[in-house]
C-alpha cells in the first residue's frame, strides 16, 4: 500500500488531454517534497518524465507538463498519441519513512 | 553519456541470497546516490534503499532492513545489492537509479534485473 495514491487506469483518444493525480500527504507532497513522474513503457525501465513538480527533462516534449498544490500532484498530457500507452508513476520523498515512495502507478490507454 | 549497466538475470532456489551488480559510466560514480527499486511482476516500483558511494553509508526501507546489503567498489564504479532468505515473493525486476541527493528524481535507470525465486 503506497503512501502516494494514483488512480489505476486513465483513458483517452488520440488527440485529447488526460490528467493523472498524485496524492499524498503532510509527510511527503504536503510537507513541500517534490514530486517527479516517471513513464514506463511495457518491458522497459522506468524514464524520467517530469521533475521537480513541473520540470521536463531534454528530450520530453512539451505535451508533458507536471504541477503541485497542497497534498496534490497532477500530470497532465495533451494531444494524446498512441506512443503515450504506458504506465505512469509519481514519486515523492517521505520524511516519516526516511526515504522516497512511488505512487501505485496508473495505466493510460489510448483509446 | 551516463549509463547504468546491470548483471544478468538470475535464478534462485528460496532460501538462498542473490547479489546484483551496477556498474556506472559517464560520471562521477562517488558524486551521486545510488538506489534500488523493484517491480514485482505486474506490480507498481518499490524503492528498496540507497548507498552513499562516496562513505559507503546506506539508508534501507524498513520493509528490506536485516535481509538486504548495499555495497560499493569505488575503483570499478560499481554499486551492489545482495538480498538474503529469499522468498517467492521477491520475484521481481530489480533496478539501480541515480540521484544527485537522497531526496532528488532517478535519472538515469539501469535496465533491470530479474531475479526469479523458484524451487
Amino acid at each position: 500500500q503506497s503512501v502516494l495514491t494514483q488512480p489505476p487506469s486513465v483513458s483517452g483518444a488520440p488527440g485529447q488531454r488526460v490528467t493523472i493525480s498524485c496524492t499524498g500527504s503532510s509527510s511527503n507532497i504536503g510537507a513541500g517534497y517534490d514530486v517527479h513522474w516517471y513513464q514506463q513503457l511495457p518491458g522497459t525501465a522506468p524514464k524520467l518524465l517530469i521533475y521537480g513538480n513541473s520540470n521536463r527533462p531534454s528530450g520530453v516534449p512539451d505535451r508533458f507538463s507536471g504541477s503541485k498544490s497542497g497534498t496534490s500532484a497532477s500530470l497532465a498530457i495533451t494531444g494524446l498519441q498512441a506512443e503515450d500507452e504506458a504506465d505512469y508513476y509519481c514519486q515523492s520523498y517521505d520524511s516519516s519513512l526516511s526515504g522516497s515512495e512511488f505512487g501505485g502507478g496508473t495505466k493510460l490507454t489510448v483509446l | 553519456q551516463v549509463q547504468l549497466v546491470q548483471s544478468g538475470a538470475e535464478v534462485k532456489k528460496p532460501g538462498a541470497s542473490v547479489k546484483v551488480s551496477c556498474k556506472a559510466s559517464g560520471y562521477t560514480f562517488i558524486d551521486y546516490y545510488m538506489h534500488w527499486v523493484r517491480q514485482a511482476p505486474g506490480q507498481g516500483l518499490e524503492w528498496m534503499g540507497w548507498i552513499n558511494p562516496n562513505s559507503g553509508g546506506t539508508n534501507y526501507a524498513q520493509k528490506f532492513q536485516g535481509r538486504v546489503t548495499m555495497t560499493r567498489d569505488t575503483s570499478m564504479s560499481t554499486a551492489y545489492m545482495e538480498l538474503s532468505r529469499l522468498r517467492s515473493d521477491d520475484t521481481a525486476v530489480y533496478y539501480c537509479a541515480r540521484t544527485l541527493w537522497t531526496n532528488n528524481w532517478f535519472d538515469p535507470w539501469g535496465q533491470g534485473t530479474l531475479v526469479t525465486v523458484s524451487s
